[in-house]
């Protein structure tokens, strides 16, 4: 059975500073995705990562992909307020297609 | 173009009611899927579905749960006889025919048993 497993579950940052969320997985995927969610709200797609060493940014945060370790992380550049969500890592698995998500981070950037 | 549609955003039911929650998902895109989110949890796959037909229910609670997407018209998620622990986030995402390709999410509906 796959699982997704993200560390740390909560984080608190101060605004300037750099952080990395990790994203393990079990086993072979065809795709990882990054979610953002405010709260209350649906899930805003961040990145999609498609191979291995794939490595996107946008903004502030950067997102990568190791296959042959089952890790992706997303980095996050001198962080800001407007940063705080919770986000989350989601594996795709084809035949059928379903997304198995992680159990998410919550972020929270402080003056 | 719209996107993935959820209707309604907000549900209330109270204990033994029946829940209906309805996805229209985005122009051109046969495939929804299901998925549901209890509070401070991740989302957990429910069901995929495709135009008339049941992909996968491997998520779906064995009991009082059903969904269909019928030909013409929304997905609807179904649950009869609602307890308080089926209070969710439930969640629609859909993609396009083909295979291997990303899924948009709509709004959610957010359903309370009281």
């Amino acid at each position: 059975e796959l699982k997704v497993e993200q560390n740390p579950l909560f984080l608190s940052m101060q605004e300037g500073k750099n952080y990395t969320i990790y994203c393990n997985y079990s086993t072979t995927s065809d795709r990882l995705y990054w979610y953002r969610q405010d709260p209350g709200k649906s899930l805003e797609s961040l990145f999609v990562l498609l191979s291995n060493g794939a490595v996107k940014q946008e903004g502030r945060l950067m997102a990568s992909l190791d296959t042959k370790a089952r890790l992706s992380t997303l980095h996050i550049t001198a962080a800001v307020h407007d940063l705080s969500a919770t986000y989350f890592c989601a594996v795709d698995r084809s035949a059928p297609d379903k997304l198995i998500f992680g159990t998410g981070t919550r972020l929270q950037v402080f003056p | 173009n719209a996107g993935v549609m959820q209707n309604p955003r907000h549900l209330v039911r109270r204990r033994g009611q029946e829940a209906r929650l309805r996805c229209s998902p985005m122009k051109g895109h046969s495939h929804v899927y299901w998925y549901r989110q209890l509070p401070e949890e991740g989302l957990k796959f429910m069901v995929y579905l495709q135009k008339e037909n049941i992909i996968d229910e491997s998520g779906m609670p064995k009991e009082r749960f059903s969904a269909e997407f019928p030909k013409e018209g929304p997905s609807i998620l179904r649950i009869q006889q609602v307890v308080r622990g089926d209070s969710a986030a439930y969640f629609c995402a859909s993609s396009p025919l083909a295979s291997n390709t990303e899924a948009f999410f709509g709004q959610g509906t957010r359903l309370t048993v009281v």
